[in-house]
């Protein structure tokens, strides 16, 4: 079972479309968890945080679940420039990351 | 551009030969990782540092695979007797302490041919 799992997608919604995406990750030891967005062919960019209680960035909402080990994010009026790759990922007891495979959103005119 | 750069962006080489890759940190980062990531799959650990202190390896690192940060700056990831299996993406980040967010290069593409 890997560490991190999330559905591999493709999700294809139209423009302005609500998506949701969720991860969950078997360590009950991890740190911390974030989730990265990565376009084709660059590295993963920082998307946000994600804290117990929940956070809010614009149009993305982070949520975390300790207790049943799972994160989501939510993504609310899709744009086109949206499409990419969603990683959830998490921070184990050294600190070293552990990513998913991610999640590919492909938003349509 | 005050990000964390690697050089260099590109690399094919034939099976056999060695490889050097570098990665400049973001200023004053005192942790700097190396991740190596193939299609369709998300980054996978490799190593980090602490200033000049290696301090964790991988699994994945066999003993073909050596990286440095010989003054805490910069660091140096060699691949010798590279394998086809080596052709990936590799990654390096940097973040400023240990619970902090990680920056990504834009990454070294190693083709092995």
């Amino acid at each position: 079972r890997k560490e991190v799992e999330q559905d591999p997608g493709p999700f294809n919604v139209p423009e302005g479309a609500t998506v949701a995406f969720n991860c969950t990750y078997s360590n009950s030891a991890s740190q911390s968890f974030f989730w990265y967005r990565q376009d084709c062919r660059k590295e993963p960019k920082l998307l946000m945080s994600v804290y117990s209680s929940g956070n809010e960035d614009g149009r993305f909402t982070a949520q975390l679940n300790r207790a049943s080990q799972y994160i989501s994010l939510l993504i609310r009026d899709s744009k086109l420039s949206d499409s990419a790759t969603y990683l959830c990922v998490v921070m184990d007891s050294s600190y070293k990351l552990i990513f998913g495979s991610g999640t590919r959103l492909l938003v349509r005119p | 551009d005050t990000g964390v750069s690697q050089d260099p962006r590109h690399k094919i080489t034939k099976r056999g030969q060695n490889v050097t890759f570098r990665c400049d940190p973001i200023s004053e980062h005192n942790r700097l990782y190396w991740y190596r990531q193939t299609l369709g799959q998300g980054p996978e650990f490799l190593t980090y540092f602490q200033n000049e202190a290696q301090l964790e390896k991988s699994r994945l690192l066999s003993d073909r695979f050596s990286a440095e940060r010989p003054k805490g700056s910069f660091s140096t990831l060699e691949i010798q007797r590279t394998e086809q299996g080596d052709s990936a993406m590799y990654l390096c980040a940097s973040s400023p302490g240990q619970i902090s967010e990680q920056y990504f290069g834009p990454g070294t593409r190693l083709t092995v041919t």
